[in-house]
């Protein structure tokens, strides 16, 4: 499984855009990138996804380098709900299409 | 849609008792996933189930870990006997599977679980 390096944590200005990086460099061609986020331990929650494409829905941004080696999850206007742990995960191809979460990027949205 | 229900929300217990948490997938889901997220070891995943058969287990620490799917919409996580390192927050997670393509894993609200 492809592993995925973010950094481990950011902030972010109140109705800035916030922008998460996230490197996948063993990525394979038919891997899918998911974004979560974990809100003060609640359930993880489902932002964004994507394989080739960049996309967008309304919560997010998902842009994919034409390389795939790396994405950025944009959030265009932050607000304090937005403060949360970030994951970037590359899903198994195949089997068990397992999630592997790494340590995530905690994003602080300050006032 | 009530998303995926988690019971009890908390749970405090004594080193040695049995323990059961217990899992509601969303309806028409066909694979439910269980995790466990400690502070030292982030969230991993400890069993995974497709249609109500257990595909991977691999992650289950001990055989102290027991998890069962006796129907699509119920599915249990039992410790026996209950250890303190075994104090987590256990995460469910459900999706609907179609095969091959994109899919995304929906999560419950969790259980805190406290082995004194």
């Amino acid at each position: 499984d492809a592993k995925t390096t973010q950094p481990p944590s950011m902030d972010c200005a109140e109705g800035r855009a916030a922008n998460l990086p996230c490197n996948h460099s063993t990525i394979s061609g038919n891997e899918y990138v998911y974004w979560y986020r974990q809100i003060h331990s609640q359930g993880p929650q489902y932002i964004i996804h994507g394989l080739k494409n960049n996309e967008t829905n309304e919560m997010a941004s998902l842009i994919i380098t034409e390389d795939r080696k790396s994405s950025t999850l944009i959030l265009p206007h932050a607000t304090l709900r937005d403060t949360a742990v970030y994951y970037c995960i590359v899903r198994a191809t195949s089997g068990t299409y397992k999630y592997i979460f790494g340590t995530g990027t905690r994003l602080k949205v300050l006032a | 849609d009530a998303g995926v229900i988690q019971s009890p929300r908390h749970e405090v217990t004594e080193m040695g008792q049995e323990v059961t948490l217990r899992c509601k997938p969303i309806s028409g889901h066909n694979s439910l996933f269980w995790y466990r997220q400690t502070m030292m070891r982030g969230l991993e995943l400890l069993i995974y189930f497709n249609n109500n058969v257990p595909i991977d287990d691999s992650g289950m620490p001990e055989d102290r870990f027991s998890a069962k799917m006796p129907n699509a919409s119920f599915s249990t996580l039992k410790i026996q006997p209950s250890e303190p390192r075994d104090s987590a927050v256990y995460f469910c997670a459900s999706r609907l599977s179609l095969g091959g393509g994109a899919d995304t894993q929906y999560f419950g609200p969790g259980t805190r679980l406290t082995v004194l």
